[in-house]
């Protein structure tokens, strides 16, 4: 059926290294993805979004890229810091619907 | 500018108990939501509403029920708390249906 997952459900990295956190989606209707972080004990929290009609997309220290050949998202993060620990979740948007679909999300670990 | 406020930040319920989780936004977001999260499964959502005074259904909202009287509150009833329903409770906004949503600090409910 149609999902969103992800590729790896862990990911340790050392600080200032760069991250990558990848996303798979199946739907072709999906017109818009968001990235968001969820630290322990919180909310999740916005951190950037990209539209279909986009490859890439630049924030602070964040990258999204989307490859809507193989359907597949991605979150860089530059320099990663001790605070990015914390679970990431890609999620997407269905066109024409107003539901967010998410995925299971991503662990990152951030060693000193 | 609180954003969104959720109550209580936990509570523990006696199975076939009634119980309200509130939410609150100052943000005058036409769209809110609300999502369970348990481990293993992520953020489901479980009814919606785009504009006060209407309200619909997500992935998972046997059990639960909402309202939307106006644009700034958004309750979600458990008509009678069953076991099952143990879980984190997130409420989110967003400025229309097809735009970001912002998700408040959640409500860990226990039903026992």
């Amino acid at each position: 059926g149609e999902s969103v997952g992800l590729h790896l459900p862990t990911l340790s990295v050392q600080e200032g290294d760069n991250s990558i956190i990848n996303c798979a989606y199946s739907n072709s209707a999906s017109d818009y993805f968001i990235w968001y972080k969820q630290e322990s004990g919180k909310g999740p929290q916005f951190i950037i979004d990209i539209r279909s009609n986009m490859d890439k997309r630049q924030g602070q220290r964040v990258t999204v890229l989307l490859n809507k050949t193989v359907k597949h998202l991605s979150l860089q993060i530059a320099a990663t810091q001790p605070g990015d620990s914390a679970v990431y979740f890609c999620a997407e948007k269905q066109g024409g619907s107003e539901k967010l679909v998410f995925g299971k999300g991503t662990k990152l670990t951030v060693n000193p | 500018i609180a954003g969104i406020t959720q109550a209580p930040t936990s509570q523990i319920l006696a199975a076939g108990r009634r119980m309200t989780l509130r939410c609150t936004q100052d943000m005058r977001h036409n769209a809110m939501y609300w999502y369970r999260q348990d481990l293993g499964l992520g953020l489901r959502l479980i009814h919606y509403s785009n504009t006060a005074g209407t309200t619909g259904k997500g992935e998972v909202p046997d059990g639960y029920s909402v309202s939307r009287a106006n644009t700034d509150d958004f309750p979600l009833t458990l008509a009678s708390a069953v076991p099952s329903q143990t879980s984190v409770y997130f409420c989110a906004s967003s400025v229309t249906e097809v735009t970001t949503q912002y998700f408040g600090p959640g409500t860990r409910l226990t039903v026992l």
